[in-house]
């Protein structure tokens, strides 16, 4: 039971590029969330999904799309990365019961030049 | 719009001490709230989740308790070590269960 896992740990982009990240998990989870955390900001919700095939924003959805093929994985895509979107990823995921806890993958170290 | 504030931001305290972080939150109608530590470069660990109808909860040296018509949690350290050195969080659960969180207290536990 891996829990969340996140790919890639660490990433360097220069402005314009693009990438996806993923995030996995094998708890059989229906919500799953992306968000940032930035030095002075906390943590913040990117975009979120709470079920296969369904997404939805969260606070700060700009410049991120997500897509959830599959219930396993949920992803985020960086079309035009900006410096503003250096930041550490972070994906969790939920059972949706109240008694239950987030569970959270290590991150991802994303660097925009 | 719920706002989650945690004081202080930073805290150094010699091991052994007994310490106290506070966790406020802005709208009282929550149903759990949650204690996460973060250690640096690495992802968030749950230590522990109160439901509304509970006052307090307890984990080894760690215990939380949870004041909802004042809006307040604390979360409490006995004996602290060295290995309790970390970021903590507090988190409060928002609609379709995403989380709300405080900027988090830097802790520092000195040998």
């Amino acid at each position: 039971n891996a829990g969340v896992t996140q790919t890639p740990k660490f990433r360097v982009l220069k402005t314009g590029q693009s990438m996806t990240l993923l995030c996995a998990q094998d708890m059989n989870h229906e919500y799953m969330y992306w968000y940032r955390q930035d030095p002075g900001m906390g943590l913040r919700l990117i975009h979120y999904s709470v079920g296969e095939g369904t997404t939805a924003k969260g606070e700060v959805p700009d410049g991120y799309n997500v897509s959830r093929l599959k219930k396993q994985n949920f992803l985020l895509g960086l079309e035009s990365a900006a410096p503003s979107q250096t930041s550490v990823y972070f994906c969790a995921s939920f059972e949706g019961r109240r008694t239950d806890t987030q569970y959270f993958g290590p991150g991802t170290r994303l660097t925009v030049l | 719009k719920q706002e989650v504030t945690q004081i202080p931001a930073a805290l150094s305290v010699p091991e052994g001490e007994n310490l106290v972080l506070n966790c406020s939150f802005t709208d009282s109608a929550i149903y759990n709230l949650q204690w996460f530590r973060q250690d640096p470069g690495k992802g968030l660990t749950s230590l522990l989740l109160i439901q509304s109808s509970q006052r307090e909860q307890t984990s080894g040296r760690l215990n939380a308790s949870l004041d909802k018509s004042s809006g307040r949690s604390t979360l409490y350290i006995a004996a602290s070590q060295p290995g309790d050195s970390a970021t903590y969080l507090c988190a409060v659960p928002g609609n379709t269960g995403k989380l709300i969180f405080g900027q988090g207290t830097t802790l520092q536990v000195k040998p």
